[in-house]
């Protein structure tokens, strides 16, 4: 597709248990972006990807949030033993990484609700 | 660490102009930029400035930028009711990083 996309759309769980929330970049952007957005929070920056660097994991709240980009394309937030506080829109962004003004891209982003 | 503050909410009248105010701490920024969230949808770049510059206009959009005080505006003109949304300000803090730091956004509602 032309967009960034993630699935699943909605998500509801059980606390304690995992999940694993997908973004599919736009073709050929080497940067990907993770946010996390609560109800009255603004958007909170997670983790972000640039290319084959150590990914920029600063914004991770705890150890239970993890994340990988495979191949560079693809990228999966994983969120384990999940607590009714993790409840948030998940956003996934992209960005063609090559300076200047640099756009992100914005996903429609995964609802997860812990209860 | 590196702040963006916004105010929460904002109401105005259809047809009058909007101002939406931001205000960041980090001194080397290099471009600032504005994000517009609809309802239930991802967010969509509407306009930035990059950071030597004062103002920037955009069709009904104007952006100033006072460096010295940190603060960047977004004005909207003729406000629509379709620019009934969630604003974000982003500051991206170096050439080195595309990383942006978001605002906490400012709900923009216009009424008839």
């Amino acid at each position: 597709g032309a967009g960034v996309s993630q699935s699943p759309s909605n998500k509801v769980t059980e606390k304690g248990k995992d999940v694993e929330l997908r973004c599919d970049p736009i073709s050929g952007h080497t940067a990907l972006y993770w946010y996390r957005q609560s109800l009255g929070q603004g958007l909170e920056f997670l983790i972000y990807f640039q290319g084959n660097s150590a990914p920029d994991k600063s914004g991770l709240p705890s150890d239970r949030f993890s994340a990988e980009r495979t191949g560079g394309s693809v990228s999966t937030l994983t969120i384990q033993r999940t607590q009714q506080e993790d409840s948030a829109v998940y956003l996934c962004a992209s960005s063609a990484g090559l300076g200047g003004v640099d756009t992100q891209y914005f996903g429609p982003g995964t609802r997860l609700t812990v209860l | 660490g590196e702040d963006v503050e916004q105010s929460l909410f904002l109401s105005v009248r259809e047809g009058d102009s909007s101002v939406i105010n931001c205000t960041y701490t980090d001194s080397s920024s290099t471009y600032l930029y504005w994000y517009k969230q609809e309802p239930g949808a991802g967010l969509q770049l509407l306009t930035y400035i990059f950071s030597n510059m004062d103002m920037k206009q955009d069709q009904r959009l104007t952006v100033l930028l006072n460096k010295k005080d940190k603060h960047l505006s977004l004005r909207i003109a003729d406000t629509q009711t379709g620019d009934s949304a969630i604003y974000f300000c982003a500051d991206r803090l170096s050439y080195n990083t595309d990383k942006l730091i978001f605002g906490t956004g400012t709900r923009l509602q216009v009424f008839p």
